[in-house]
């Protein structure tokens, strides 16, 4: 079975801070896809990344960043100065390939990011 | 005009109601989802089609039935509301055919049976 784990709820921050999101998971997949999607206050889910099992770089886009390390099976995403338009709850997600199962979306409980001024 | 759309966006209804809640895509994705979020809770996976004569269920489909009415409409239905079915419900879809498959989802529908 496949699970994700968030284990920070809440973090809460001041603008320009740094800040990680740890995101772990479990498989036994060989071949898997990570995913990081934000949920504004507004409410909808918007997706930030996909990285494949086979692509351990890291990825930077702008002021975030993915650091994926299979050795620990985490999937970790920082904001780098942050900003009170970062607030959100951000979720980390899971999909495998074994038995057809690639449609199939794991997520973690999501972590709620509040960025103060 | 957004990829992925959902009416209504907003619903209050009453215990025992059936309700319909609609989505829609111009991204000439095959494959549809439905999911509901419960607060503190991820997303849940009720129903997924790969097209439009495949149509399975996901981890929670009791008390829910779906509609694939053409490649771009899939229609989510309670037939007879309860409480615990208050929610924010997602649709959401992927193009289908590989392992890469990211799903985009729609703006949400927030159902409230009282």
């Amino acid at each position: 079975a496949q699970k994700v784990t968030q284990a920070q709820t809440e973090i809460s921050v001041v603008e320009k801070e740094d800040v990680t999101l740890d995101c772990v998971y479990e498989t036994r997949d060989t071949t898997y896809y990570l995913f990081w999607y934000k949920q504004p206050p507004s409410g909808e889910l918007v997706f930030l990344i996909r990285r494949n099992s086979f692509d351990e770089q890291n990825e930077i886009s702008g002021r975030y960043s993915w650091n994926f390390q299979k050795s620990t099976s985490s999937f970790n995403f920082t904001i780098t100065a942050s900003q009170v338009v970062d607030s959100a709850v951000y979720f980390c997600a899971l999909s495998g390939n074994s038995g057809g199962s690639n449609y199939k979306l794991t997520f973690g409980k999501g972590t709620l990011l509040t960025v103060n001024p | 005009d957004a990829d992925v759309t959902q009416t209504p966006r907003n619903r209050i209804t009453k215990t025992g109601k059936r309700i319909m809640l609609e989505c829609s895509q111009t991204k000439g994705h095959d494959r549809m989802y439905w999911y509901r979020q419960d607060p503190g809770l991820g997303l849940q996976l009720i129903y997924y089609s790969f097209d439009v004569k495949d149509i399975n269920k996901g981890e929670i489909s009791d008390g829910y039935s779906v509609s694939r009415q053409a490649q771009a409409k899939f229609s989510l239905s309670l037939e007879s509301a309860i409480p615990n079915q208050t929610a924010l419900y997602f649709c959401a879809t992927s193009e289908g055919g590989s392992s890469t498959d990211t799903q985009y989802f729609g703006p949400g529908t927030r159902l409230t049976v009282l």
